[in-house]
């Protein structure tokens, strides 16, 4: 079982949907990343987090660390949001080990 | 303000051939790392670095040699391409480094698609 698992791995939604995607961890952290890759390839940072909730624009992002579980939530998405996020985790304290999941694959449809 | 530089692109190597991939960053970032990324998998730790003259090894190291001789520059060396190492190559930075339990975001370069035949 990955140590970093998120759903759903592949999303289609209508443009103005209310999107959700799930991460959920098994390891102890330091912080939550919420990435964004699109298909150029390049790779954004979205969102850090260690506790609580952030919001920047249309996105949000929320973390449980009682749960292990984080949510990157989109609220009236856009054909431009079409992309793969990725959630990320920084292992424990005093190391550099990250550990990716493999990405939730959203289309956003006009 | 150039942010996290990769080169090159993409890049053809024969199994045998050598071959550095560069990663510049001007923001003065302690922490940089390199990640290859493959279909079906999350981005994996290659080699990382929190400072001029300190390495160390990641998930999946073998195969490939770092060094960071200045802040700015981390290159990663293939020393004999094999064709498991066709992947697509992320160097990424930020801040902290020897300050260890410190977060920041991770900076990431556009990447290298690598093809080893």
């Amino acid at each position: 079982k990955n140590e970093v698992e998120q759903s759903p791995q592949n999303l289609t939604a209508q443009e103005g949907e209310f999107i959700t995607i799930n991460c959920s961890y098994s390891v102890g952290i330091s912080a939550l990343h919420w990435l964004q890759q699109h298909p150029g390839g390049g790779i954004v940072s979205l969102f850090m987090l260690s506790s609580g909730k952030k919001k920047h624009g249309r996105l949000i992002a929320t973390i449980n660390i009682q749960e292990k579980h984080s949510s990157l939530h989109i609220t009236a998405s856009h054909p431009r949001d079409s992309a793969v996020y990725i959630c990320a985790v920084r292992a424990g304290s005093g190391t550099y080990k990250y550990i990716f999941g493999t990405g939730t694959r959203l289309k956003v449809l006009a | 303000n150039a942010g996290v530089t990769q080169t090159p692109k993409f890049q053809v190597l024969k199994t045998g051939q050598s071959m550095t991939l560069q990663c510049a960053q001007d923001m003065n970032h302690e922490y940089m790392s390199w990640y290859r990324q493959d279909p079906g998998m999350g981005l994996r730790l290659i080699h990382y670095s929190v400072g001029a003259g300190i390495t160390d090894q990641g998930e999946v190291p073998n195969g490939y040699n770092v060094s960071r001789s200045t802040t700015e520059d981390f290159p990663l060396r293939l020393l004999s391409a094999a064709p498991s190492q066709t992947s697509v190559y992320f160097c990424a930075s930020s801040y902290g480094g020897t300050l260890s339990s410190y977060n920041s975001p991770l900076h990431f370069g556009n990447g290298t698609r690598l093809t080893v035949t």
